[in-house]
């Protein structure tokens, strides 16, 4: 059930824009992102849920399709301290209070000035 | 501040040894969960708990064993039988309200493992 996010690694300039996806052959009833920097900590960025709006959080914003049982990151006017591994952590869709997420392998995004 | 504090950042383990990562939390957290991470593999779940004296093997629980006596500490230890221990644990915690599917989970700095 581990989601599948593409691509695998991005390069940017500082002010370019990114797209991050996570795809699910699994209904899903929440999706979580989050930013990890080498090292350290993962930090949670937002939480879509089934039947929810769009989120967004400065500029990076993220969609749930529900149909496509996809998500997608969007990173706006790129800065240098959104480099980072992105990873999308998903949870089923039977409103279950287990919690466990399924996580994908992650996409290395590396921002240049 | 209220956090996840997991110790030690850095533990080496000799062959045929058990060894012990700590984690503790302070947020008053009902979930607590314990990672594995290896190189391009993302977060592999190993074990996890939602109440105290309770827990679930994750995805990959196989040489590993935790407890839950109290509900701020979820101590994880990589027994013996583990025989690639090698990798970057998290742990992690998330409350149940409304469900711990709409909630952040909070991850602790992480303990690296290495075998001597």
């Amino acid at each position: 059930q581990q989601p599948v996010q593409s691509p695998q690694a991005v390069i940017l300039r500082e002010g370019e824009d990114a797209v991050i996806n996570c795809s699910s052959s699994k209904a899903l009833y929440s999706v979580h992102w989050y930013r990890q920097k080498h090292g350290e900590a993962p930090v949670f960025l937002m939480i879509l849920l089934k039947g929810g709006e769009q989120k967004g959080h400065e500029k990076i914003s993220a969609s749930f399709n529900e149909k496509k049982q996809q998500s997608s990151l969007y990173l706006t006017a790129s800065q240098l301290s959104y480099s980072g591994t992105y990873f999308c952590g998903t949870a089923a869709d039977r409103g279950s209070t287990l919690g466990r997420l399924y996580f994908g392998r992650g996409t290395q995004l590396t921002v240049w000035p | 501040d209220g956090g996840i504090t997991q110790s030690p950042k850095y533990l080496f383990r000799k062959e045929g040894q058990n060894v012990t990562l700590s984690c503790e939390q302070n947020l008053n957290h009902d979930a607590m969960y314990w990672y594995r991470q290896d190189p391009g593999q993302g977060l592999r779940l190993i074990y996890y708990s939602q109440i105290v004296n309770d827990f679930q093997k994750g995805d990959i629980a196989e040489g590993y064993s935790v407890s839950r006596e109290k509900k701020e500490s979820f101590p994880l230890t990589v027994t013996s039988a583990q025989k690639n221990p090698t990798a970057f644990y998290l742990c992690a915690s998330s409350s149940r309200d409304r469900g711990y599917s709409n909630q952040p989970q909070h991850f602790g700095d992480g303990t690296r493992l290495s075998i001597l």
